[in-house]
């Protein structure tokens, strides 16, 4: 069936650094691609999609690629800062969204 | 702002006291969704609704009940409450054939003690 793997962390990092968390997908077809944020006792947001092959999603700095050769949906910030802190969860979405494990980011200053 | 609410954000019941959480939308979209989220997993879907058509996951225990009377509103029931059920319960909304993601509530944390 389809599903979502991402590294699971957590990922530590200090302010100003590169961020890239992985993200693949296993579909039968050509879903579409997000990445969901969590702040600490909050719900998820969606932080960016991407509706077809070679897309790129971008928002608040996040960008990630629709790379069908690959099956990656991998999210990238050039430079994080301690707000962004939170859990990242990469899903994918005919009509039901499917999630992946969800990776926890901790920036420190 | 369009908006997906849950009430209240933390809910304390006894184990094995009924409980209902409430979700209300003003974003008009067909669709509504319950999730279960333990110790920032991922969310678990529980049931959904297309318009009033309900659709429950073949794992959701029977203990979870849902209810939506409008477009607007949907309601979790918790029959009996175990210590199990203590966690995150997320709303979300969509519009059906939009794309578009789910637009999330703010979650309801559930405590039974």
């Amino acid at each position: 069936g389809d599903s979502v793997t991402q590294m699971e962390g957590p990922v530590t990092l200090s302010e100003e650094a590169f961020l890239t968390i992985n993200c693949t997908y296993t579909a039968t077809g050509y879903p579409s691609l997000f990445w969901y944020v969590q702040y600490p006792g909050e719900g998820l947001q969606l932080l960016l999609k991407a509706t077809k092959a070679d897309d790129k999603g971008s928002n608040k700095g996040f960008e990630a690629t629709y790379r069908k050769e690959t099956t990656s949906f991998h999210l990238e910030k050039g430079s994080v800062q301690v707000s962004d802190s939170a859990v990242y969860f990469c899903a994918l979405s005919y009509d039901k969204v499917i999630f992946g494990p969800g990776t926890s980011l901790s920036v420190i200053p | 702002d369009a908006m997906v609410i849950q009430n209240p954000r933390y809910q304390v019941t006894q184990f094995g006291k009924p409980v209902t959480l409430s979700c209300s939308q003003t974003l008009n979209h067909n669709v509504m969704y319950w999730y279960q989220q333990k110790s920032s997993q991922a969310p678990k879907l529980l049931f959904h609704y297309y318009d009033k058509d309900f659709n429950n996951e073949a794992d959701t225990p029977d203990n979870f009940q849902s209810r939506r009377p409008n477009t607007s509103f949907c309601f979790l029931d918790i029959r009996s409450p175990g210590l199990g059920d203590a966690a995150m319960y997320l709303c979300a909304t969509s519009a059906q054939g939009s794309g578009d993601g789910y637009t999330f509530g703010s979650g309801t944390r559930l405590t039974v003690v």
